[in-house]
């Protein structure tokens, strides 16, 4: 069956250091793939999606792009601040389908 | 605009009792998740719903039942509390989800059963 796999965590970072947290997938058909938060004491909210391979999201400074030849959807930003300590997970919705799979979750700590 | 409304935030259980997690959305969303969360683990899904009158079991459904009498409604219940039924649980829905659409999440209800 489809499923997410992303890098173990915590991952513990100084403020400015680059972040990359990995993810693969294994899915049929052409899944849309998603980046989720979560901030301390709250539920999850979409940081950003790609819906069709090549295509890169982006927001708040976050970048990832939908390699289907490595079945990978990589999460980047170039200079994380203290405010992005937060779980992150990455998911993946099948053509047609309407149940979201949610990979463990990569726990960011980034220090001043 | 709320949203996806979850209640209560906390609460503690004996083993053996039963208690049923409101969840709520006004935004008019078919589809509709209970996902349970485990310490450092990732979200596993209860049951779900595909639009009012329709529920379905998901990967972890034991010990939980659901209904959805109305489309803004989709209450949670657990019947004989289990230690193991300790954790976080979060509510989401999504109007079209085959789009590719955005999940929306309530802010969770912290569960304890000792």
């Amino acid at each position: 069956g489809d499923s997410v796999t992303q890098m173990e965590g915590p991952v513990t970072l100084s403020e400015e250091a680059f972040l990359t947290i990995n993810c693969t997938y294994t899915a049929t058909g052409y899944p849309s793939l998603f980046w989720y938060v979560q901030y301390p004491g709250e539920g999850l909210q979409l940081l950003l999606k790609a819906t069709k391979a090549d295509d890169k999201g982006s927001n708040k400074g976050f970048e990832a792009t939908y390699r289907k030849e490595t079945t990978s959807f990589h999460l980047e930003k170039g200079s994380v601040q203290v405010s992005d300590s937060a779980v992150y997970f990455c998911a993946l919705l099948n053509t047609g389908g309407f149940k979201t799979i949610f990979g463990a979750g990569t726990r960011l700590f980034v220090k001043a | 605009n709320a949203g996806v409304t979850q209640t209560p935030k906390f609460r503690i259980l004996k083993i053996g009792q039963s208690m049923t997690l409101q969840c709520t959305q006004d935004m008019n969303h078919n589809y509709m998740y209970w996902y349970r969360q485990d310490p450092g683990m990732g979200l596993k899904l209860i049951y779900y719903s595909v639009g009012a009158g329709i529920t379905d079991k998901g990967e972890v459904p034991n010990g939980y039942n659901v209904s959805r009498s109305t489309t803004e409604d989709f209450p949670l219940r657990l019947e004989l509390a289990a230690p193991s039924q300790t954790s976080v649980y979060f509510c989401a829905s999504t109007s079209v989800p085959q789009s590719g659409n955005t999940i929306y999440f309530g802010e969770g209800s912290w569960l304890t059963v000792v």
